[in-house]
């Protein structure tokens, strides 16, 4: 079945050690999508790729970076994880101007 | 830049009434306003959506209604079902224009309780 798949499901790293979280597609979509979403609360667009090309959130913070290094694939690297950085990551895929289609997400716990 | 508003922020329904849930947006160049359900732990989901050239769009138990001059939209669910129990999520985008335009602005949900 076509879909948007991410690994892990669950990652617990410690405060300060990088991390890498990953999304994978079969959709064939030129648009991915990166979010945070904290409990009880909505996602919240941290970036995007149309393509190649990177667009940031003005409010997305640096130590959050993305590479998308072709269409199926885009990582997720969080540089040096706070324990505010603790949440739900999801992945999201669209063609231009179509609805988004979520992945399953990626639990990151920070001790 | 766009904004939208959701209520209410949690919706306790007995099994079968039906439930409404209502959200406002504030950029009325936005022409596509998706709904998602998320259960706990897992992905949101598209449920429903509907562009701005139309007023209502039904979909079996889900029908959504845009009012374009007041710049509101709203979710029902009729003959609710323990299953239905979730946050739902309304959203607004531009689309058409590409660029981050098209990226969905979200309302802070509402959980809904269905119970039996």
């Amino acid at each position: 079945d076509a879909m948007v798949i991410q690994n892990p499901r669950y990652q617990v790293t410690q405060f300060g050690k990088p991390v890498t979280l990953s999304c994978s597609q079969t959709l064939n979509h030129n648009v991915m999508y990166w979010y945070q979403q904290k409990s009880s609360q909505a996602p919240k667009l941290l970036f995007h790729y149309y393509d190649k090309d990177f667009n940031n959130e003005a409010d997305t913070p640096d130590n959050f970076q993305s590479r998308r290094p072709n269409t199926s694939f885009c990582f997720l690297d969080i540089r040096s994880p706070g324990l505010g950085d603790a949440a739900m990551y999801l992945c999201a895929t669209s063609n231009r101007d179509d609805e988004q289609y979520f992945g399953p997400g990626t639990r990151l716990t920070v001790t | 830049g766009e904004n939208v508003e959701q209520h209410p922020s949690t919706l306790s329904v007995q099994e079968g009434d039906s439930a409404v849930i209502k959200c406002t947006y504030s950029d009325s160049a936005s022409n596509y306003f998706p709904w998602y359900k998320q259960e706990l732990g897992k992905r949101p989901q598209l449920i429903i959506d509907i562009r701005s050239n139309v007023g209502e769009k039904k979909d079996q138990r889900i029908a959504v209604t845009l009012n374009k001059t007041a710049k509101h939209f709203s979710l029902h669910i009729t003959e609710t079902q323990p299953e239905d129990s979730a946050v739902y999520f309304c959203s607004a985008s531009i689309m058409g224009y590409g660029g981050s335009q098209g990226n969905l602005i979200f309302g802070k949900g509402t959980k809904l309780s269905v119970k039996p």
